[in-house]
């Protein structure tokens, strides 16, 4: 039963152009949610995080947005460069815990 | 001054050796994990040790075992591999704040392959 999903196992941006990826939760009782970079033959690296309590977080030009209604949250990077393609692993923690669950991740490919 | 270390990088073995997986962090961190990867891509959780303790231990044959010298390290034994064990196993460290979202940090991953 997969409580974080990421439905589209890969995304093709131009370079300069925005990629969004998504993710989809079930667990109502998740309240804090990540996302982790990872390189071929590299472990995950964090990215960025949101609490549920805002519904928007800025790292430069990353942005990840959260939906709790429609249990959806969302990274947008603006402007893609080529050495972002890696896969984004988009992760989810419940109050009173400290594992994340992740989602299956989504390959990122930017194109010069 | 890498900050969570795996060895090996790569092993494979044939079934029904036994083998370990060590990891070490040079980050001050109270807590550890092992990470499996499988075929569909999914990272799961296998064991968190804080401290040198065992606090969770999913659902996971007993076949491995976990053991930790010290809060700077997390050994993966396992015993008799089998086929479905191939995959990729990742340790992570983190810093458990009382607000429990401090960052994981990952290692590198070793990956297993079982013949």
């Amino acid at each position: 039963d997969q409580q974080v999903k990421q439905n589209s196992p890969s995304l093709s941006v131009q370079e300069g152009r925005i990629s969004i990826l998504n993710c989809d939760y079930t667990n109502s009782m998740f309240d804090y949610f990540l996302w982790y970079k990872k390189y071929p033959a590299e472990g995950p690296t964090f990215l960025i995080s949101i609490s549920s309590i805002k519904d928007k977080n800025e790292d430069g030009r990353f942005t990840v947005f959260l939906n709790k209604s429609a249990k959806h949250l969302s990274l947008h990077i603006v402007p893609s460069q080529p050495g972002d393609s890696a896969v984004y692993f988009c992760a989810a923690i419940s109050g009173g815990s400290y594992i994340p669950t992740f989602g299956r991740g989504t390959s990122l490919i930017v194109h010069p | 001054d890498t900050a969570v270390s795996q060895t090996p990088k790569y092993l494979v073995t044939q079934m029904g050796n036994d083998k370990s997986i060590k990891c070490e962090q040079n980050l001050g961190h109270d807590t550890m994990y092992w990470y499996k990867q499988d075929s569909k891509k999914f990272l799961k959780i296998m064991f968190s040790y804080n401290n040198k303790e065992l606090i969770i231990n999913e659902t996971v044959p007993n076949r491995f075992s976990p053991k930790s010298p010290d809060k700077a390290h997390l050994n993966l034994h396992i015993n008799s591999l089998e086929l479905g064990d191939s995959a990729v196993y990742f340790c992570a460290s983190s810093q458990v704040a009382s607000g429990g979202t401090d960052t994981q940090y990952f290692g590198p991953g070793t990956r297993l392959t079982v013949l």
